[in-house]
């Protein structure tokens, strides 16, 4: 399985500001991805990180509010833009390779956000 | 539209006490139905992949089974170590690489 490391582990911020969260994966994997979880609430899935291209969007979830970056086989990032106390939640980061059919997927620690 | 319903919400469970958790899942041809674990404060932890009705994965005290409309994950004589939240997700082969999950078994076990 796959280390992941998130960074930072928490943050409080302030409304109007942005966060960039990094996921840095110990091994080259093909997909990864990003998640959101609220306060006693079970996983939603906010875009999918593509290498070399624009992340893929749920229902819900867009670019300008979340643009994600994915420089290499390693690496993504998760900006939260001009955020709102209704983006307190935890994100997640997650990895799967192309062997294991992108059906295991692999967590990440999260970065518990809070904005006032 | 693929979707899982987990059952019970929460479950305490005295030490030694057997139980299981089910996943209602409804997907157009699943391709994988997976179990989590879930601490506080942690990302889930992979557990199981799942791909056909009559199958069976064990780990420990945990024992997954499948059918074509249900899982189960049976606790054998769980440990208070064992207390955690434990998701259930399943992926449709319409639906790419998205995996959906359930609302998750809250499962605490006293001493």
């Amino acid at each position: 399985s796959a280390v992941i490391s998130q960074k930072p582990s928490r943050d409080i911020c302030q409304r109007g500001t942005s966060l960039t969260i990094q996921c840095q994966v110990d091994s080259q994997v093909t997909m990864m991805f990003w998640y959101r979880q609220q306060p006693g609430q079970s996983l939603t899935l906010i875009a999918t990180a593509n290498q070399g291209s624009e992340a893929t969007y749920e229902s819900g979830f867009v670019i300008d509010k979340f643009p994600i970056s994915r420089p290499n086989l390693t690496f993504s990032t998760l900006t939260v833009s001009n955020m709102s106390p209704e983006d307190s939640s935890i994100y997640l980061c997650s990895a799967a390779r192309p062997e294991s059919s992108y059906n295991e997927q692999f967590f990440g620690p999260g970065t518990r956000l809070t904005v006032l | 539209e693929d979707q899982v319903t987990q059952s019970p919400e929460a479950l305490r469970l005295q030490e030694g006490e057997s139980s299981s958790l089910n996943c209602s899942y409804t997907v157009s041809g699943l391709r994988g139905l997976f179990w989590y674990r879930q601490d506080p404060g942690k990302g889930p932890e992979f557990l199981f992949t799942l791909y056909s009705a009559g199958e069976e994965k064990e780990k420990e005290r945990l024992k997954a089974t499948l059918t074509k409309k249900e899982s189960f994950l049976h606790i054998t004589a769980p440990k208070p170590e064992d207390s955690a939240t434990y998701l259930c997700a399943v992926q449709g082969y319409s639906s790419a690489s998205k995996i959906i999950f359930g609302s998750g078994t809250r499962l605490s076990i006293r001493p």
